[in-house]
């Protein structure tokens, strides 16, 4: 039972390139999110999804893409990445009272 | 909208000592409060929560939390603090999203706790 798992762990981009962050989890919850974390910052909500099929947008949604085409996976999309999203990246997921949350991936656009 | 506030960014004990992390929040509703923590170059991990009933919360590695209305405030506690427990600390308000889920988390600032031996 893996849980929560993202891919990749660590990333470099050059400004204007493109990546999918890979989220997928195994323990059948409908709600998925993604946040961003910067130092003296904490942690803030990107984009959520409710169902496959279902996203709507958090407190920081600009620049960052998202589709949910099944339970178990919840991608997030750079489609031009700034220096601005330099970032650690978490996924988590919503079960039974609690989040989940995956390792992280750090991002680091130059 | 919901918000959280640490007010203390680094907070500095020694071992044995006693801890307080203090946490104010701003919700329309019944919050659904979190605390987690986060060692260096880790995940997040929940200590505990606060959903209803007994406002003094008890969780994971000796830590409790109590939740005051009055004064818009859920504070972290532990009576004595470990080298272990140097780490950084965020305090999350939830929102209810219908069924059983509390999603769209609100985190604060987070409070660096350090532990002088």
């Amino acid at each position: 039972n893996a849980g929560v798992t993202q891919t990749p762990k660590f990333q470099v981009l050059k400004t204007g390139q493109s990546m999918t962050l890979q989220c997928a989890q195994d323990m059948n919850h409908e709600y998925m999110s993604w946040y961003r974390q910067d130092p003296g910052m904490g942690l803030r909500l990107i984009h959520y999804s409710v169902g496959a099929g279902i996203t709507d947008q958090g407190e920081v949604p600009n620049g960052y893409n998202v589709s949910r085409s099944t339970t178990e996976d919840f991608p997030l999309r750079l489609l031009s990445a700034a220096p601005s999203q330099t970032s650690v990246y978490f996924c988590a997921v919503t079960g039974w009272e609690t989040q989940y949350f995956g390792p992280g991936t750090r991002l680091l656009v130059l | 909208a919901q918000s959280v506030t640490q007010p203390d960014i680094h907070i500095t004990v020694s071992e044995g000592a006693s801890l307080e992390l203090r946490c104010n929040y701003s919700y329309g509703a019944t919050p659904y409060l979190f605390w987690y923590v986060q060692s260096p170059g880790q995940g997040l991990q929940l200590l505990l929560k606060y959903f209803s009933g007994d406002t003094l919360v008890q969780g994971i590695k000796g830590f409790e939390a109590e939740f005051k209305r009055s004064q818009s405030s859920f504070n972290l506690r532990k009576p004595s603090v470990h080298w272990s427990d140097a780490a950084e600390y965020f305090c999350a308000v939830g929102a209810y999203i219908g069924g059983t889920s509390y999603g769209k988390l609100t985190f604060g600032q987070g409070t660096i706790l350090t532990v002088h031996p």
